[in-house]
């Protein structure tokens, strides 16, 4: 069974300075990973997502991750945060190409506060 | 023109009623799943249908049941509501290769 681990349920920086949010997975079969953000009273925008590519992902606003095996770990940065990065965070595992009917399993998500 | 959209946006009940949520995706999508977000913003999913044909039933009580008149729907029809029952309901749509695409949400409170 797959599963998503994200450490600290609420992060906060200030403007300008790295965003680091974390994620750890667990999975039997090579996953694919995806971060999404959600705005308030949003529905949810998907990031960036990892299909067995490259491991160094790019995604909109700014913002990237990493898929590291050995660490089971796809860790969301973003060189300098912007009061608009103020959001919900999700990230996700499938065990299917792109979730395919089995959908995605969600973390618990993690509050992105960003101080002036 | 909205991806996947639901209405209606807002729901407020009392206990014990039943109420529908729709959703229609226009992206020509074969999957349709609804998500379940609690108080807490975390999220379940409670059914996925592929092709109008369920595939996924999580551990959901019988009062909630889904219907999919056609690929492109998937409504969502709760009966003799609870005060549990309250949370944000979100539709999503994905192809096969593709990532999930998320409506706007539909939130239930009731009272």
């Amino acid at each position: 069974a797959q599963s998503v681990t994200q450490l600290g349920s609420h992060v906060s920086v200030s403007e300008g300075a790295l965003v680091l949010l974390r994620c750890n997975y667990s999975s039997s079969v090579p996953p694919y990973l995806f971060w999404y953000v959600q705005y308030p009273n949003q529905g949810l925008q998907l990031l960036l997502k990892y299909t067995s590519a490259a491991t160094l992902v790019k995604g909109i606003n700014g913002f990237e991750a990493e898929f590291k095996k050995s660490e089971t770990s796809f860790h969301l940065t973003k060189p300098s945060a912007h009061m608009s990065d103020a959001a919900e965070y999700f990230c996700a595992v499938s065990e299917g190409v792109g979730g395919g009917a089995d959908g995605l399993t969600f973390g618990k998500g993690t509050h992105l506060i960003i101080q002036p | 023109d909205t991806a996947v959209s639901q209405t209606p946006k807002y729901l407020v009940t009392q206990m014990g009623n039943d109420k529908s949520i729709k959703c229609e995706q226009n992206l020509g999508h074969d999957t349709m799943y609804w998500y379940k977000q609690d108080s807490k913003k975390f999220l379940k999913i409670m059914f996925s249908y592929n092709n109008k044909e369920l595939i996924i039933n999580e551990t959901v009580p019988n009062r909630f049941s889904p219907k999919s008149p056609d690929k492109a729907h998937l409504n969502l029809h709760i009966n003799s509501l609870e005060l549990g029952d309250s949370a944000v309901y979100f539709c999503a749509s994905s192809q096969v290769l593709g990532e999930l695409f998320f409506g706007e949400g539909s939130r239930l409170t009731v009272l």
